[in-house]
């Protein structure tokens, strides 16, 4: 079946500018993940949204990063005003609880 | 002190050798253990769990010491295909998992 899909896979924008990256679970997955890549580093946990529940944002590094998820599917992740300290690999992963989570390819984001 | 706390290598060791890792955590009551697999500019892949009593998936062998809070993995017969970083996982008790940084397998020919 279909994985995690991430778009877009590239983003280079200016510093100040706003982003939006897109996860696609998969189907049925009740959890959805967020996670952040610099180069040669391990992952920074983000944001975490589990069904209805109130996401755990307690990852967030400010904010000018937020995410929703909507109707329990697609997540958009924004950051808003764009530092360059904010170019990093942004993966998306999911599952059906505190499980194995299944990664995206990750949309890596370059800002100028 | 970091919840998960990975050696960050490199292991640079000949195909055919046995090499192993390490991987200490810092919550006594965490429940879940997993290693993922990551290769260069790649996503995360799950290779294993790790079970209490301990599980073998061909040449990958996973343990669980809760009382040192240490989970092991052991990788026997090393293949060129094996390089990569190898980033253990723990469920510490948050509401999503914690990954260690990972440590980096070079095996060499």
């Amino acid at each position: 079946g279909a994985g995690v899909s991430q778009s877009p896979s590239n983003k280079v924008t200016e510093k100040g500018k706003d982003v939006e990256l897109r996860c696609d679970p998969i189907s049925g997955h009740t959890a959805l993940y967020w996670y952040r890549q610099s180069l040669g580093q391990g992952l920074e946990f983000l944001i975490y949204f589990q069904g209805n529940s109130a996401p755990d944002k307690s990852g967030l590094p400010s904010d000018r990063f937020s995410a929703e998820r909507t109707g329990g599917s697609v997540s958009t992740l924004t950051i808003q005003r764009t530092q360059q300290e904010d170019s990093a690999v942004y993966l998306c992963a999911s599952s059906l609880g505190l499980v194995e989570q299944y990664f995206g390819p990750g949309t890596r984001l370059t800002v100028t | 002190r970091k919840e998960v706390e990975q050696d960050p290598g490199p292991f640079n060791v000949p195909e055919g050798a046995t090499v192993a890792f390490n991987c200490t955590y810092s919550n006594s009551a965490s429940q879940s253990f997993f290693w993922y697999r990551q290769d260069c500019r790649k996503e995360p892949k799950l290779l294993m769990s790790v079970y209490s009593s301990g599980n073998e998936d061909g040449r990958f062998t996973a343990q669980l010491n809760r009382a040192s809070q240490y989970i092991s993995l052991l990788i026997r017969d090393s293949k060129l295909s094996d390089s990569a970083t190898y980033l253990c996982v723990v469920n510490t008790g948050r509401r999503a998992l914690t990954f260690g940084s990972g440590t980096r397998l070079q095996v060499q020919p």
